[in-house]
């Protein structure tokens, strides 16, 4: 089955610094990648998700690369803010499977 | 609110006892997941439904636990008999049946076991 793995376990920044997490994933047929951000006593929120014909997806100060031939995907945040502090986790599903497989997750904590 | 609904929040029981969790996805989503969340692990998936069917039930589903979904609309998740090792966050979501959809959240159950 798929196997989901991400980096870094924790990452702390400063207020407008970037933060990149990245995922590794092992299916080839995995097709579809979406990234959550969990606040706490929250369940996951949706906050960008790239699909397996598109290199780069970008919506304001988030970013998402792809590179299916090394099976890599990774999430850019910018200009962080306090506010961007949470868990964020990476998934991969395939076209047809139900299920998504997550990483272990993320700790951004946004110093002011 | 047209979001995912779970009830309840939280549950308590003691260990031996069944416990019921009720999830009401989406109006328009026709499939609906069931994942479980422990402490620092991302969610993992339990089962999911295509209206009411359900079509895939993973491994960590025990003999112990059974998934509903009599009407294609909201869904039940029971556990029998719960152990200490069931103690999780018990999360719902549901996503349109097209190809690479995402799967929209609820804020889940909580199952604590004394």
């Amino acid at each position: 089955g798929e196997n989901v793995e991400q980096h870094p376990s924790t990452l702390s920044v400063q207020e407008g610094d970037s933060a990149v997490i990245k995922c590794t994933y092992s299916d080839s047929a995995s097709n579809y990648f979406p990234w959550y951000k969990q606040e706490l006593g929250k369940g996951p929120q949706l906050i960008i998700d790239i699909r397996s014909n598109v290199g780069e997806k970008k919506d304001q100060r988030i970013a998402v690369t792809l590179n299916k031939t090394a099976k890599h995907f990774s999430l850019h945040i910018t200009e962080t803010q306090p506010e961007d502090s949470a868990v964020y986790f990476c998934a991969a599903s395939e076209t047809n499977a139900g299920k998504s497989t997550f990483g272990d997750g993320t700790t951004l904590t946004v110093k002011p | 609110d047209t979001g995912v609904s779970q009830n309840p929040r939280h549950k308590i029981t003691k260990r031996g006892q069944n416990v019921t969790f009720r999830c009401d996805p989406i109006s328009e989503h026709n499939r609906l997941y069931w994942y479980r969340q422990t402490l620092g692990q991302g969610p993992e998936f339990l089962t999911y439904f295509q209206n009411e069917a359900q079509l895939e039930k993973s491994r960590l589903l025990s003999d112990r636990f059974s998934a509903e979904r009599p009407k294609g609309s909201f869904s039940t998740l029971e556990i029998q008999r719960t152990e200490q090792g069931d103690s999780a966050m018990y999360l719902c979501a549901s996503s349109l049946e097209l190809s690479n959809q995402p799967q929209h959240f609820g804020d889940g159950t909580r199952l604590s076991i004394l």
